[in-house]
Formats: C-alpha cells, structure tokens, sequence
C-alpha cells in the first residue's frame, strides 16, 4: 500500500512569488492535513480537508489555502512568499476525521526555501 | 494559550536502558493524545496513542501513560536501542479542532 506522497521534496521561490504544493493521500484515507514545520516553531497546523471540505484551520494568513479534489488528493497554495515562509510543509492523510482519533499518516515533506 | 509541551528538548540514553520522554498538556478537554517519531529527514512517524478513557496503553517495547489529574503524558520505550534515536513530538487532539504539537524532545542511544 502507497504511502504519503508530497511534491515536490525541494523549492526555491523568491519573495513576493507564489507556490503550489501537492499531496496524495493513502488510498481510502479522506482526511487531508497540513503542516508547517521550522526550527523556531515546530509543527504547526496549517488545516484539515475531508471530503473536499475544510474542517479546521490553525493561525495562519490568508495567504496560506488549501484545496481537496474529489479523489483525496490536495494542495496547498502560498502567495506572495516571504522569507519566514521557509519551512518544512508536511501533509498527512487518515482514514477518518483528526478529531474522531484517527491515527495520521505523515508524507516525507516539501521543504521550501524563500530567497 | 493552551498548547502542549515537553518537559526536556534532549535525552540522552545507552543503548539498553528505558527511555522515559514526557509532556505536559493543559487543556482538560483533550480526549486523544499520539506520541510521534520523527527522524533525520523524514516526516513524523506514529507511535503510539492513548485516549483519555484510559491511563495507560502499551505497544511493542512502548508504553503510553496519561495522567488526566495533572494532565501529564509519558513515553516510555524499553530496551533503548541506537535506531530509536530521533525526535519524539506529542501531540494532542482537541474535541472540534486537529492535531496539536508540542516542540519535541530530541533521543540520542549511545552504544
């Protein structure tokens, strides 16, 4: 069984830029969960998809979205890059909704760089 | 504001002992807590969770123990070995939100 797949593994964008960054979940897994991951802050949740819905969004700006597609698959937008962007974004997918308790299953990272 | 965190950022072990790893919650209505993995270069790997119905659960050379009254969590691995090296998050699930981390604590085994 696939796991967690995330691409790109690398990006460097420029500030003021834009990035797209995909994820595909576990077969069968509908919940869809993003993650921002830097030395300073650690893993920060960024939102959760299910079924093409978005049921939870942590603290982050507007510039940061998401979207699920109707086969679990999402994405997640950043617009006008800035360097403090830089991190490790992490999705991870499971079978049920995060707060039914459902065990999440992490990717291996897009780690995006801003210059 | 209520998050969740660790009580020590490292720990260092030999190769053979118990690994004891905490974290320490503050929200009283957190009904599911996971110890994750995570190393060098790889996403977090799960563990081991626990539910607030109980106190203590164990897996494969893992024990999970939650102490509700103080709101306190625990990691216990036995027989560390050097390929237990790596970070180790808790994390907590809050009724109508998602996963919540704490900052992680780093497990250097040496051999």
């Amino acid at each position: 069984k696939a796991g967690v797949t995330q691409t790109p593994r690398y990006l460097i964008k420029t500030r003021g830029q834009q990035v797209t960054l995909s994820c595909s979940p576990i077969s069968g897994h509908r919940s869809v969960s993003w993650y921002q991951q830097t030395p300073g802050q650690g893993l920060q949740f960024l939102f959760e998809y299910f079924s093409e819905t978005q049921r939870n969004k942590g603290n982050f700006p507007g510039r940061f979205s998401g979207r699920q597609f109707s086969n679990s698959r999402s994405e997640m937008n950043v617009s006008t890059l800035e360097l403090g962007d830089s991190a490790l974004y992490l999705c991870a997918s499971s079978p049920r909704p995060l707060n039914a308790g459902a065990e999440a299953f992490f990717g291996q990272g897009t780690r995006l760089t801003v210059v | 504001g209520e998050s969740v965190g660790l009580h020590l950022p490292t720990l260092s072990v030999q190769e053979g002992d118990n690994s004891i790893i905490n974290c320490a919650y503050s929200n009283s209505a957190s009904d599911y807590f996971i110890w994750y993995k995570q190393e060098s270069g790889k996403g977090p790997q799960f563990i081991i969770d626990i539910r607030s119905n109980m106190d203590k659960r164990q897996g494969q050379r893992v024990t999970v123990l939650l102490n509700k009254t103080v709101k306190h969590l625990s990691l216990q691995i036995a027989a560390t070995q050097p390929g237990d090296s790596a970070v180790y998050f808790c994390a907590e699930n809050q009724a109508g939100t998602a996963l919540i981390f704490g900052k992680g604590t780093t497990l250097s085994v040496s051999s």
